[in-house]
């Protein structure tokens, strides 16, 4: 089991450019979240998906973000145009409702924006 | 809506000493898992344990060991003997488990306690 698998691992890009991070989970996990942490605000939910359809993206911040879920091995987050302020490291995390429920973590995505 | 508070910012303490990071939570579901996950100075967020809300038996795994009491809502964790490689950030967690699809899965950290192990 590999894990769930983020890319790319650091993302430096200029404010107004268009940021896509990754997101791989794991094989047979039926729910997918995407984390920002911040040293403000800490960990926090943007949105989570299940069978691939997005439940609640409640924390989404802004209509500059957005995320896709295309198959049920793939995700991404989509920050277009990118502000300083949206730099943090960003964590996917998979995890499936039935047996033992853990969340499991990417390795995340750090993400400055200059 | 579900809450997790972690009162202490941060805890320093000498090699082989004891740590006890507590946690309190909010939540109005009745079933409920509570997690405690270490977060090292390389970024990556790790599991620790896991905890039903129908199983307040207390165990020991190795130096880790922890106290669920859901009568005063408390879910502490205790790293009994610590090493300087216990030196990260250690997060509690809740995710209520609703019978719905919709209120199924969102996982509430608490702000993180740092912990400090000097030799």
């Amino acid at each position: 089991d590999a894990g769930v698998i983020q890319s790319p691992r650091h993302e430096v890009t200029e404010m107004g450019q268009e940021v896509t991070l990754r997101c791989k989970p794991i094989s047979g996990h039926d729910y997918l979240f995407w984390y920002r942490q911040t040293m403000m605000r800490g960990l926090e939910l943007l949105i989570y998906f299940n069978n691939n359809v997005p439940i609640d993206d409640s924390g989404m911040p802004e209509d500059r973000f957005s995320a896709k879920m295309p198959n049920a091995s793939f995700s991404t987050l989509k920050i277009q145009p990118s502000e300083p302020r949206d730099s943090a490291v960003y964590f996917c995390a998979s995890s499936r409702r039935s047996g033992v429920t853990i969340y499991t973590f990417g390795s995340g995505t750090r993400l400055t924006v200059v | 809506a579900q809450k997790v508070t972690q009162a202490q910012t941060e805890i320093s303490v000498v090699e082989k000493e004891d740590v006890t990071l507590d946690c309190v939570y909010e939540t109005r579901d009745t079933t409920y898992y509570l997690f405690w996950y270490k977060q090292p100075p390389s970024g990556e967020l790790v599991f620790l344990i896991r905890r039903n809300s129908f199983d307040e038996q207390n165990e020991i795994s190795g130096r880790y060991s922890w106290n669920f009491q859901k009568s005063t809502s408390s879910f502490n964790f205790t790293i009994t003997a610590s090493q300087v490689v216990d030196s990260a950030v250690y997060f509690c967690a809740l995710s209520e488990a609703g019978g719905t699809t919709d209120s199924w899965g969102k996982l509430q950290f608490g702000a993180g306690t740092q912990v400090v192990v000097t030799p």
